[in-house]
């Protein structure tokens, strides 16, 4: 099956810092996302993104879906930035919506 | 209601007993999902309905049954827990074609 690499898998930084986290797959996809589970636990879904950019305040996802690789930038780093990023990809052969996870990038911002 | 409400929020469970994880959404979306979260191992797809009267199973479905006998509800049972199913459940939901996934906030298990 399609395999979903993130890079990396730990960043710690300081409050005011960017940051690029990376997305490699496998095969061809149908769609993408990025999703950011919080301190609490709670998933939220970011940016679906099968191709191209969006941004949405100080994040913003770009897809280079013939290169199989997505990145998720974070600008002006909060604490509340905390926590983990994953992606998951919806495999292009896939006819029911299933999406696959990597295992995610855990962000640390420092106050 | 707005989006998916997942109960109980947590859990400790006796091996051996039965146990139905509640999963309701509002939002009309004909998929829904349950994935199980473990350290180290990410999020793993265990069942999944595409719509109405249909399931399948995914990466992880031994030891766990669902229904979908209405559009709103997807419950996940456990018919005799065992220790290794100690984990964090996601319920998800989404509309083929749209904006991605909207999950719930989580039902924390504890099997003792």
């Amino acid at each position: 099956g399609i395999q979903v690499e993130q890079s990396p898998p730990d960043l710690i930084l300081q409050e005011g810092a960017n940051s690029t986290l990376r997305c490699n797959f496998s095969d061809s996809v149908n769609n993408l996302q990025w999703f950011h589970q919080n301190p609490w636990g709670q998933l939220i879904n970011l940016f679906y993104i099968p191709s191209g950019t969006k941004q949405n305040g100080r994040l913003s996802a770009t897809t280079v879906a013939t290169e199989r690789y997505s990145l998720l930038y974070i600008s002006s780093s909060q604490t509340t930035d905390s926590g983990v990023y994953f992606c998951a990809v919806e495999p292009d052969m896939n006819r029911d919506d299933k999406i696959i996870f990597g295992k995610g990038t855990r962000l640390h911002i420092l106050p | 209601i707005a989006g998916i409400t997942q109960a109980p929020t947590s859990q400790i469970l006796a091996a051996g007993r039965r146990m139905t994880l509640r999963c309701t959404q509002d939002m009309r979306h004909n998929a829904m999902y349950w994935y199980r979260q473990d350290l180290g191992l990410g999020l793993r797809l265990i069942h999944y309905s595409n719509t109405a009267g249909t399931t399948g199973k995914g990466e992880v479905p031994d030891g766990y049954s669902v229904s979908r006998a209405n559009t709103d509800d997807f419950p996940l049972t456990l018919a005799s827990a065992v220790p290794s199913q100690t984990s964090v459940y996601f319920c998800a939901s989404s509309h083929r074609g749209s904006y991605g996934y909207t999950f719930g906030s989580g039902t924390r298990l504890t099997v003792v």
